[in-house]
């Protein structure tokens, strides 16, 4: 079996500060890992995936998220909050099953001007 | 390109009515699958094919039907739509090939059921 916890449903953060979204994974097999953004009214996209390569992985919109085994996270950060990351965001991961993604809760991510 | 079709984007049913949400990808995908999004639980897989022909439920199957006889298409029957299957639906796929299971996803259909 495969989960995600996302933790905090709602994240504000001001702009130009740190972004910090949680991911905590379970996955009874070595993961791959992933954070989607959904704007508004919007289907979902990519950021970022961690596929084993490095444990650092560098997304779009500088967005990145460090795998941590020993912690089973896979956090997301930004060092600097733009007003145009007011989205939401979320973890999940592909573990046993054929193609089989499970996906967290969401964090709905506010930017203050 | 593209990419990952919805049809409709936008739907009202009354209850007991049947309906079937359309999904069509052109990027010859084998994988692909039908998730719901409810606020606060995340997206909820339903259904999920390999290939064309093969079709397997997923978390929340009950009340959803599919089928899968092209590689292109995967659409989804409501035969008897209930007011719990108000949601937003989205269609997603992935190819065989990849060696992530990154999903690409259509922009979703939303449904009110009366």
């Amino acid at each position: 079996a495969q989960s995600v916890t996302q933790l905090g449903s709602h994240v504000s953060v001001s702009e130009g500060a740190l972004v910090l979204l949680r991911c905590n994974y379970s996955s009874s097999v070595p993961p791959y890992l992933f954070w989607y953004v959904q704007y508004p009214n919007q289907g979902l996209q990519l950021l970022l995936k961690y596929t084993s390569a490095a444990t650092l992985v560098k997304g779009i919109n500088g967005f990145e998220a460090e795998f941590k085994k020993s912690e089973t996270s896979f956090h997301l950060t930004k060092p600097s909050a733009h007003m145009s990351d007011a989205a939401e965001y979320f973890c999940a991961v592909r573990g046993g099953g054929y193609q089989k993604v499970t996906f967290g809760t969401g964090t709905k991510l506010q930017v203050i001007p | 390109n593209a990419g990952v079709t919805q049809t409709p984007k936008f739907q009202v049913l009354k209850t007991g009515q049947s309906m079937t949400l359309q999904c069509a990808q052109d990027m010859n995908h084998e994988y692909m699958s039908w998730y719901r999004q409810d606020p606060g639980m995340g997206l909820r897989l339903i259904h999920y094919s390999v290939g064309a022909g093969i079709t397997d439920q997923g978390e929340v199957p009950n009340g959803y039907n599919v089928s899968r006889s092209t590689t292109e298409d995967f659409p989804l029957r409501l035969l008897s739509a209930a007011p719990s299957q108000t949601s937003v639906y989205f269609c997603a796929s992935s190819g065989r090939t990849s060696d992530t299971g990154e999903l690409f996803f259509g922009e979703g259909s939303r449904l009110t059921v009366l």
